[in-house]
């Protein structure tokens, strides 16, 4: 079956703009991750959704993050005013419930460049 | 604050031999384990993984042994195959939780 899709694969922006990156995760996985991973390092978890509504978002490094999951199967990554900074590949996974040992798929990720 | 580390970046080993990688945490509210492997261009991909209950978990030929006392945790793989090349992460989660903590990664590279 499809594993979880991201798109775009790659988003170059300008300092200061505004970008989304759509996550499709396994379908009936009920439980959404997004993580962040900058050059050198590990994932970092950013927030997690539980269905429709976000169960943790104490990932998110400040109020210019934000993400949605309205109907409780795509979500959006939303970045307003994108600093240098926030060049990173931004990775989402799924999985079929949440906590208790429950494996998280990747999606393969959005590189994200802030120019 | 790195809770998890993965103190080598990267190893070499030959094919057929035994590829060894380690992985240090500093918080003992860690109840679960977990290695990924990740391709380039492609997100991490689950391997293996262990509970704070065992010390010892095998799949195939790779196997995750658990010390606790030393909050210490480590991947081995044999034989080693040149497919095995790869960036592993080392990952733990809190009370079984979903939120997965990880390591910087080890790149592998198994020569033929």
């Amino acid at each position: 079956g499809a594993g979880v899709s991201q798109t775009p694969s790659n988003k170059v922006t300008e300092k200061g703009k505004y970008v989304e990156l759509r996550c499709d995760p396994i379908s009936g996985h009920t439980a959404l991750y997004w993580y962040r991973q900058s050059l050198g390092q590990g994932p970092e978890f950013l927030i997690y959704f539980q269905g429709t509504g976000a169960a943790d978002d104490s990932g998110l490094p400040n109020d210019r993050f934000f993400a949605v999951r309205p109907e409780g199967s795509v979500s959006t990554l939303k970045i307003q005013r994108t600093e240098r900074g926030d060049s990173a590949v931004y990775l989402c996974a799924s999985s079929l419930g949440g906590g208790d040992n429950n494996e998280q798929f990747f999606g393969p990720g959005t590189r994200l460049t802030v120019l | 604050d790195q809770q998890v580390k993965q103190n080598s970046p990267s190893l070499s080993v030959q094919e057929g031999r035994i590829s060894i990688l380690n992985c240090d945490y500093t918080n003992s509210m860690f109840d679960y384990f977990l290695w990924y492997k990740k391709y380039p261009a492609e997100g991490p991909t689950f391997l293996i993984s262990i509970s704070s209950i065992k010390d010892k978990n095998e799949d195939g030929r790779f196997t995750v042994f658990l010390n606790k006392s030393a909050k210490h945790l480590s991947l081995h793989i044999v034989p080693s195959q040149p497919g095995d090349s790869a960036v592993y992460f080392c990952a733990a989660s809190p009370d079984s939780s979903y939120k997965l903590i990880f390591g910087s990664g080890t790149r592998l590279l198994v020569r033929p």
